[in-house]
Protein backbone atom coordinates (compact mmCIF):
# COMPACT_ATOMS: atom_id res chain seq x y z
CA UNK A 1 0.00 0.00 0.00
CA UNK A 2 0.99 3.42 -0.79
CA UNK A 3 2.19 5.70 2.25
CA UNK A 4 3.25 8.25 2.89
CA UNK A 5 5.04 9.95 5.92
CA UNK A 6 5.89 14.02 6.79
CA UNK A 7 7.90 14.96 9.57
CA UNK A 8 8.23 17.04 11.58
CA UNK A 9 4.73 17.12 12.98
CA UNK A 10 5.25 20.44 13.75
CA UNK A 11 7.96 23.01 13.97
CA UNK A 12 8.27 26.50 15.12
CA UNK A 13 10.95 29.12 13.60
CA UNK A 14 11.97 32.37 14.15
CA UNK A 15 11.20 35.04 11.29
CA UNK A 16 14.21 34.57 9.20
CA UNK A 17 15.23 31.22 10.28
CA UNK A 18 16.14 28.54 7.30
CA UNK A 19 14.65 25.13 7.74
CA UNK A 20 13.64 22.42 5.64
CA UNK A 21 10.27 19.79 5.87
CA UNK A 22 10.56 15.94 4.88
CA UNK A 23 8.38 13.70 2.85
CA UNK A 24 8.99 10.15 2.50
CA UNK A 25 7.48 7.82 0.49
CA UNK A 26 6.93 4.06 -0.50
CA UNK A 27 5.02 3.96 -3.55
CA UNK A 28 4.45 1.13 -6.64
CA UNK A 29 5.98 3.98 -8.65
CA UNK A 30 5.49 7.39 -8.91
CA UNK A 31 3.70 9.37 -11.06
CA UNK A 32 4.14 12.78 -9.07
CA UNK A 33 5.13 14.50 -6.14
CA UNK A 34 2.50 17.44 -4.87
CA UNK A 35 3.05 19.64 -2.15
CA UNK A 36 0.34 21.90 -0.67
CA UNK A 37 -0.49 24.45 1.60
CA UNK A 38 -3.37 24.54 3.73
CA UNK A 39 -4.65 27.49 5.99
CA UNK A 40 -6.68 26.70 9.13
CA UNK A 41 -10.48 25.85 7.77
CA UNK A 42 -9.18 26.48 4.33
CA UNK A 43 -8.98 23.73 1.33
CA UNK A 44 -5.20 22.66 0.27
CA UNK A 45 -3.57 25.47 -2.27
CA UNK A 46 -1.64 23.73 -4.79
CA UNK A 47 2.48 24.80 -4.53
CA UNK A 48 4.42 22.43 -6.76
CA UNK A 49 4.44 18.82 -8.64
CA UNK A 50 7.70 17.17 -9.30
CA UNK A 51 7.86 13.95 -11.18
CA UNK A 52 11.04 12.41 -11.00
CA UNK A 53 14.19 12.22 -9.19
CA UNK A 54 16.65 14.79 -8.70
CA UNK A 55 13.98 17.75 -9.98
CA UNK A 56 13.80 20.91 -8.35
CA UNK A 57 11.08 23.36 -8.33
CA UNK A 58 11.29 26.99 -6.58
CA UNK A 59 8.67 29.28 -5.60
CA UNK A 60 9.31 32.78 -3.32
CA UNK A 61 10.94 31.39 -0.62
CA UNK A 62 10.21 27.89 -1.15
CA UNK A 63 12.36 25.09 -3.39
CA UNK A 64 10.86 21.80 -3.80
CA UNK A 65 13.59 19.08 -4.03
CA UNK A 66 12.79 15.31 -5.08
CA UNK A 67 14.71 11.84 -4.56
CA UNK A 68 14.05 8.20 -5.47
CA UNK A 69 12.78 8.25 -1.69
CA UNK A 70 11.66 11.70 -0.25
CA UNK A 71 11.25 14.87 -1.09
CA UNK A 72 12.09 18.26 1.05
CA UNK A 73 10.11 21.20 1.11
CA UNK A 74 12.65 23.81 1.57
CA UNK A 75 11.67 27.27 3.35
CA UNK A 76 14.15 30.09 3.12
CA UNK A 77 14.19 32.87 5.45
CA UNK A 78 10.58 32.10 6.39
CA UNK A 79 8.47 35.07 7.19
CA UNK A 80 4.97 34.97 9.53
CA UNK A 81 2.90 34.73 6.68
CA UNK A 82 4.42 31.40 5.86
CA UNK A 83 2.70 30.02 9.17
CA UNK A 84 0.83 27.26 7.58
CA UNK A 85 0.00 23.17 7.25
CA UNK A 86 2.45 21.95 4.43
CA UNK A 87 0.85 18.59 3.17
CA UNK A 88 2.83 16.36 0.51
CA UNK A 89 0.63 14.03 -1.74
CA UNK A 90 1.74 11.57 -3.95
CA UNK A 91 -0.10 9.71 -7.23
CA UNK A 92 0.68 6.04 -8.54
CA UNK A 93 0.15 4.66 -11.65
CA UNK A 94 -3.25 3.36 -12.61
CA UNK A 95 -4.58 5.08 -9.79
CA UNK A 96 -6.23 7.55 -11.55
CA UNK A 97 -5.79 11.25 -10.40
CA UNK A 98 -6.17 10.01 -6.85
CA UNK A 99 -3.92 11.48 -4.06
CA UNK A 100 -2.42 10.16 -1.30
CA UNK A 101 -1.53 12.49 1.06
CA UNK A 102 0.59 12.65 4.45
CA UNK A 103 -0.38 13.91 7.75
CA UNK A 104 1.21 17.23 7.30
CA UNK A 105 3.80 19.83 8.94
CA UNK A 106 2.24 22.26 11.04
CA UNK A 107 4.97 25.03 10.90
CA UNK A 108 4.51 28.37 12.76
CA UNK A 109 6.87 31.69 12.06
CA UNK A 110 7.25 33.83 14.73
CA UNK A 111 8.73 37.77 14.98
CA UNK B 1 -11.80 33.31 -12.15
CA UNK B 2 -14.22 31.73 -10.11
CA UNK B 3 -12.17 28.85 -8.32
CA UNK B 4 -13.51 25.66 -7.37
CA UNK B 5 -16.94 26.34 -5.07
CA UNK B 6 -18.60 24.24 -2.26
CA UNK B 7 -21.93 24.42 -1.01
CA UNK B 8 -22.97 24.84 2.03
CA UNK B 9 -19.88 25.78 3.88
CA UNK B 10 -20.89 24.78 7.16
CA UNK B 11 -23.55 21.59 8.08
CA UNK B 12 -24.94 20.37 11.39
CA UNK B 13 -27.12 17.02 11.03
CA UNK B 14 -27.56 14.30 13.32
CA UNK B 15 -26.97 10.85 13.67
CA UNK B 16 -28.78 8.81 10.70
CA UNK B 17 -29.96 11.61 8.47
CA UNK B 18 -28.39 11.95 4.64
CA UNK B 19 -26.75 14.98 3.48
CA UNK B 20 -25.62 15.98 0.02
CA UNK B 21 -22.68 18.22 -0.33
CA UNK B 22 -22.24 20.19 -3.52
CA UNK B 23 -19.09 21.31 -5.80
CA UNK B 24 -19.14 23.41 -8.88
CA UNK B 25 -15.46 22.99 -10.64
CA UNK B 26 -13.20 25.52 -12.30
CA UNK B 27 -14.68 26.59 -15.78
CA UNK B 28 -13.21 24.07 -17.93
CA UNK B 29 -12.10 21.18 -15.87
CA UNK B 30 -14.01 18.16 -16.29
CA UNK B 31 -12.61 16.35 -13.50
CA UNK B 32 -13.88 16.22 -9.83
CA UNK B 33 -12.47 14.33 -6.66
CA UNK B 34 -13.75 14.22 -3.38
CA UNK B 35 -11.66 14.23 -0.11
CA UNK B 36 -12.58 13.47 3.33
CA UNK B 37 -10.43 15.79 5.77
CA UNK B 38 -10.18 14.63 9.99
CA UNK B 39 -8.90 17.14 11.90
CA UNK B 40 -5.38 16.62 12.32
CA UNK B 41 -5.01 14.40 9.28
CA UNK B 42 -4.37 14.29 5.57
CA UNK B 43 -7.10 14.64 3.00
CA UNK B 44 -8.64 10.90 2.58
CA UNK B 45 -9.65 10.00 -1.35
CA UNK B 46 -13.13 8.98 -1.30
CA UNK B 47 -14.25 9.08 -5.14
CA UNK B 48 -12.78 10.43 -8.68
CA UNK B 49 -15.31 11.40 -11.41
CA UNK B 50 -14.62 12.45 -14.80
CA UNK B 51 -16.87 12.92 -18.28
CA UNK B 52 -19.37 11.53 -15.51
CA UNK B 53 -18.07 8.48 -15.55
CA UNK B 54 -16.90 7.07 -12.02
CA UNK B 55 -13.00 6.74 -12.37
CA UNK B 56 -11.85 5.79 -9.24
CA UNK B 57 -13.09 4.73 -5.37
CA UNK B 58 -11.75 5.14 -2.10
CA UNK B 59 -11.60 3.02 0.96
CA UNK B 60 -15.06 4.07 2.23
CA UNK B 61 -18.25 1.91 2.94
CA UNK B 62 -21.37 2.24 0.77
CA UNK B 63 -23.08 4.91 2.78
CA UNK B 64 -20.77 7.38 0.39
CA UNK B 65 -22.07 8.01 -3.59
CA UNK B 66 -21.51 10.60 -5.96
CA UNK B 67 -22.36 11.55 -9.11
CA UNK B 68 -21.06 14.14 -11.53
CA UNK B 69 -23.45 15.97 -13.61
CA UNK B 70 -23.70 16.76 -17.64
CA UNK B 71 -21.80 20.39 -16.72
CA UNK B 72 -19.43 18.48 -14.59
CA UNK B 73 -20.69 19.92 -11.15
CA UNK B 74 -20.66 16.85 -8.61
CA UNK B 75 -22.80 16.05 -5.68
CA UNK B 76 -21.44 13.54 -2.60
CA UNK B 77 -24.50 11.76 -0.45
CA UNK B 78 -23.32 10.35 2.63
CA UNK B 79 -26.22 8.40 3.81
CA UNK B 80 -27.00 6.85 7.41
CA UNK B 81 -24.18 9.45 9.45
CA UNK B 82 -21.90 8.01 12.02
CA UNK B 83 -20.18 10.44 14.65
CA UNK B 84 -17.11 9.83 12.65
CA UNK B 85 -18.74 11.11 9.83
CA UNK B 86 -17.51 14.58 10.89
CA UNK B 87 -14.88 16.47 8.98
CA UNK B 88 -14.22 18.67 6.27
CA UNK B 89 -15.36 17.67 3.16
CA UNK B 90 -13.22 18.88 0.16
CA UNK B 91 -13.67 19.37 -3.74
CA UNK B 92 -10.83 18.86 -6.05
CA UNK B 93 -11.43 19.29 -9.74
CA UNK B 94 -8.01 19.26 -12.83
CA UNK B 95 -7.96 19.29 -16.26
CA UNK B 96 -7.63 15.48 -16.89
CA UNK B 97 -4.42 14.33 -18.29
CA UNK B 98 -2.25 18.04 -18.36
CA UNK B 99 0.92 16.93 -16.93
CA UNK B 100 2.10 19.65 -14.26
CA UNK B 101 -1.14 21.13 -13.62
CA UNK B 102 -2.16 20.72 -9.86
CA UNK B 103 -5.39 20.06 -8.53
CA UNK B 104 -7.06 23.22 -7.38
CA UNK B 105 -9.38 22.10 -3.93
CA UNK B 106 -12.19 24.44 -3.19
CA UNK B 107 -12.83 25.71 0.60
CA UNK B 108 -14.59 22.96 1.72
CA UNK B 109 -17.82 21.76 3.38
CA UNK B 110 -17.44 21.18 7.15
CA UNK B 111 -20.12 18.92 8.45
CA UNK B 112 -20.86 18.28 11.96
CA UNK B 113 -22.52 15.00 13.27
CA UNK B 114 -24.18 15.10 16.63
Amino acid sequence: EDQVTQSPEALRLQEGESSSLNCSYTVSGLRGLFWYRQDPGKGPEFLFTLYSAGEEKEKERLKATLTKKESFLHITAPKPEDSATYLCAVQVPGGGNKLTFGTGTQLKVEL
Amino acid sequence: DAGVTQSPTHLIKTRGQHVTLRCSPISGHKSVSWYQQVLGQGPQFIFQYYEKEERGRGNFPDRFSARQFPNYSSELNVNALLLGDSALYLCASSLEGVQGYGYTFGSGTRLTVV
